[in-house]
């Protein structure tokens, strides 16, 4: 069974710090692995996902993901964190045809 | 483009009731699939729809039924209403039914179990 883990439930930053919030998973075969935000009230909105190729990828907002096989992880990196990037993110990984599981979230605060 | 939208906004029911909450998908697709978030939980995956035919399913219940209709709208149908029915129900769209797509999500209905 495919499984996503986020550590930590909330990560606090400082606005114009870096930031990183944290995924692992498990799944056999090669994983599809997507990184998803919620604001309050809303639906989830798409930022990157990682198929196939150059493990470092480039989403929306301005928001990457370094995966890193050896480590089953899947990092959400942004250089500089803004007010505006405060919400809920979720890590989630498919396999082809399997379905999608998310992660339990992790809320992201950025302090001004 | 409207995007992916769903209906009710709110619901509220009581045990035993059944309810349809109901999805269009975003123009251009036609898979639909459905997710119940719990309060501080991630979307757990309930099912998927692709020419009108449920493709895959998630560990809930046969309480939890669905439809897709030839326009790719779908409909989620829950019978028997209990208290941990409480949730948010998320619609998401894609085009075709690989997984590797990023999915575009509904604002959601929340279902309130009483």
């Amino acid at each position: 069974a495919q499984s996503v883990a986020q550590p930590e439930d909330q990560v606090n930053v400082a606005e114009g710090n870096p930031l990183t919030v944290k995924c692992t998973y498990s799944v056999s075969g090669n994983p599809y692995l997507f990184w998803y935000v919620q604001y309050p009230n809303r639906g989830l909105q798409f930022l990157l996902k990682y198929i196939t190729g150059d493990n470092l990828v480039k989403g929306s907002y301005g928001f990457e993901a370094e995966f890193n096989k050896s480590q089953t992880s899947f990092h959400l990196k942004k250089p500089s964190a803004l007010v505006s990037d405060s919400a809920l993110y979720f890590c989630a990984v498919s396999r082809g045809y399997q379905k999608v599981t998310f992660g339990t979230g992790t809320k992201l605060q950025v302090i001004p | 483009d409207a995007g992916v939208t769903q209906s009710p906004t709110h619901l509220i029911k009581t045990r035993g009731q059944q309810v349809t909450l109901r999805c269009s998908p975003k123009s251009g697709h036609d898979t639909v699939s459905w997710y119940q978030q719990a309060l501080g939980q991630g979307p757990q995956f309930i099912f998927q729809y692709y020419e009108e035919e449920e493709r895959q399913r998630g560990n809930f219940p046969d309480r939890f039924s669905g439809h897709q209709f030839p326009n790719y709208s779908s409909e989620l149908n829950v019978n028997a209403l209990l208290l941990g029915d409480s949730a948010l129900y998320l619609c998401a769209s894609s085009p075709g039914t690989g997984l590797y797509n990023e999915q575009f999500f509904g604002p959601g209905t929340r279902l309130t179990v009483l």
